[in-house]
């Protein structure tokens, strides 16, 4: 079973609208959630992270945290095309924060 | 500053054949990642190191994958008879602290 856990697996905004996408992670020893953003061809590259509860927001983006129930949103509004790629959600847990546990990702489209 | 460097961009092996990926991390960089990314999923990690030591290898196919940082810098993956099967993208990242930086991965095709 997937440790991280992604919703959905695609999604389609209209150019100007807002994208929300899920993770939740299954494994109780994580203590941070990262988001990358992956175009196609390239490499992934690290988008936000948060450790703890609440909000936290840059730009357009916005990521959410309840560390109670390991569930973390990412929220993009004023969607662009250029924002069109694989969103991927990862955990670690607080003594080794690099060894990173992804989920299967979020193919984003936005469209014009 | 210059990024994590791999090399080759791509390999194309038939069933049975060995090939060998390299990694330049990022310098100063203490810890060192193999992950396998299949086409359209999230990468796995395969092996990390910290230094020249390794730290997790759990997940690393040990018959027939290998991987070494001899001097705590560079290090080399290996797949000896690969199969069809390992056919993924291959991303080596670094990290000194908490952001982990990827490389533009090896792209693998075994026919």
């Amino acid at each position: 079973q997937q440790k991280v856990q992604q919703s959905p697996e695609s999604l389609i905004v209209p150019e100007g609208g807002m994208a929300s996408l899920n993770c939740t992670s299954s494994d109780r020893n994580v203590d941070y959630f990262w988001w990358y953003r992956q175009h196609s061809g390239k490499s992934p590259k690290m988008l936000m992270s948060i450790f703890s509860n609440g909000e936290k927001e840059e730009g357009r983006f916005t990521v959410h945290l309840n560390k109670a129930s390991l569930h973390t949103s990412l929220h993009i509004r004023d969607s662009q095309p250029s924002d069109s790629a694989l969103y991927l959600c990862a955990a670690s847990g607080a003594g080794n924060t690099g060894k990173l546990i992804f989920g299967l990702g979020t193919t984003l489209q936005v469209q014009p | 500053e210059a990024g994590v460097t791999q090399s080759p961009r791509y390999a194309v092996l038939q069933e049975g054949q060995a090939v060998s990926f390299w990694c330049d991390p990022i310098s100063g960089h203490d810890t060192l990642y193999w992950y396998q990314q299949p086409r359209d999923q999230g990468p796995q990690l395969l092996v990390y190191f910290r230094d020249e030591a390794v730290i997790d290898n759990s997940q690393l196919p040990s018959d027939r994958f290998s991987a070494v940082r001899p001097k705590g810098t560079n290090s080399t993956l290996k797949i000896q008879s690969a199969k069809q099967g390992d056919t993924a993208t291959y991303l080596c990242a670094s990290s000194f602290g908490t952001e982990v930086f990827f490389g533009k991965g090896t792209r693998l095709t075994v026919v």
